[in-house]
């Protein structure tokens, strides 16, 4: 079985960009979350979708906006892209939302210019 | 979720058993301790939880204190393979899937 795939794997853009970042989760998990890792740090916590409904979000500010298909695939859309947004986003998917063990993504690496 | 303290960094030799320290003092009685290890470029990867009774699986060993104050990874025969950055997690089980890593234990393998 495949596990979760991230596209794209490197992406570079420029300041005041908008970018939009792409998860597919293991076949059968429904809920997706989003973590952001800064080069030198554990990932932070963006956000989590569960059946297409947002269940947790992070300390990040609007500019960061994702949502779940109904195919359980998921984006996260960043806007007016900062430097300080360069960083490895990581997808994570899970069956549900009840603490069980989540299978992360090799991540896509963002750098803003 | 419960603060987390771990050391930056440990070296283990290859073949012998790694043990990883985890400081969870201030952990609520429905937290559970979670492991995950990062291998360079690729995303976390889940190795064992346990709630107050020590727990093994395929990968490693987990020993929790009585006081659940503190737990220790163990990984019983270490390879270059194993060599990665080592997250202690504290979590509650209806905590969803919001993960808080903190800096993590840079465990290098040599041969």
């Amino acid at each position: 079985d495949a596990g979760v795939t991230q596209s794209p794997t490197h992406l570079i853009k420029t300041r005041g960009q908008h970018v939009t970042l792409r998860c597919s989760p293991i076949s059968g998990h429904k809920s997706v979350s989003w973590y952001q890792q800064v080069l030198g740090q554990g990932p932070q916590f963006i956000f989590q979708y569960y059946e297409k409904e947002e269940r947790g979000r992070g300390n990040f500010p609007d500019r960061f906006s994702a949502r779940q298909f109904p195919n359980y695939s998921s984006e996260l859309n960043v806007n007016a892209l900062l430097l300080g947004d360069s960083a490895l986003y990581l997808c994570a998917s899970s069956t549900g939302t009840g603490g069980e063990k989540l299978f992360f993504g090799s991540g896509t690496q963002l750098s803003v210019l | 979720d419960a603060k987390t303290t771990q050391p930056p960094s440990m070296d283990c030799a290859e073949g012998r058993a790694a043990n990883l320290p985890c400081n969870h003092s201030t952990i609520s009685g429905n937290e559970y301790v979670y492991w995950y290890r990062q291998i360079h470029s690729q995303g976390p990867q889940y190795i064992i939880h346990g709630l107050k009774n020590n727990e093994t699986n395929e990968m490693a060993s987990l020993i929790i204190t009585e006081d659940r104050k503190s737990s220790t990874l163990i990984l019983p025969h270490a390879t270059l393979r194993d060599t990665a950055v080592y997250y202690c997690i504290v979590r509650a089980h209806n905590a969803g899937n919001m993960l808080t890593f903190g800096g993590g234990t840079r465990l290098m393998v040599k041969p």
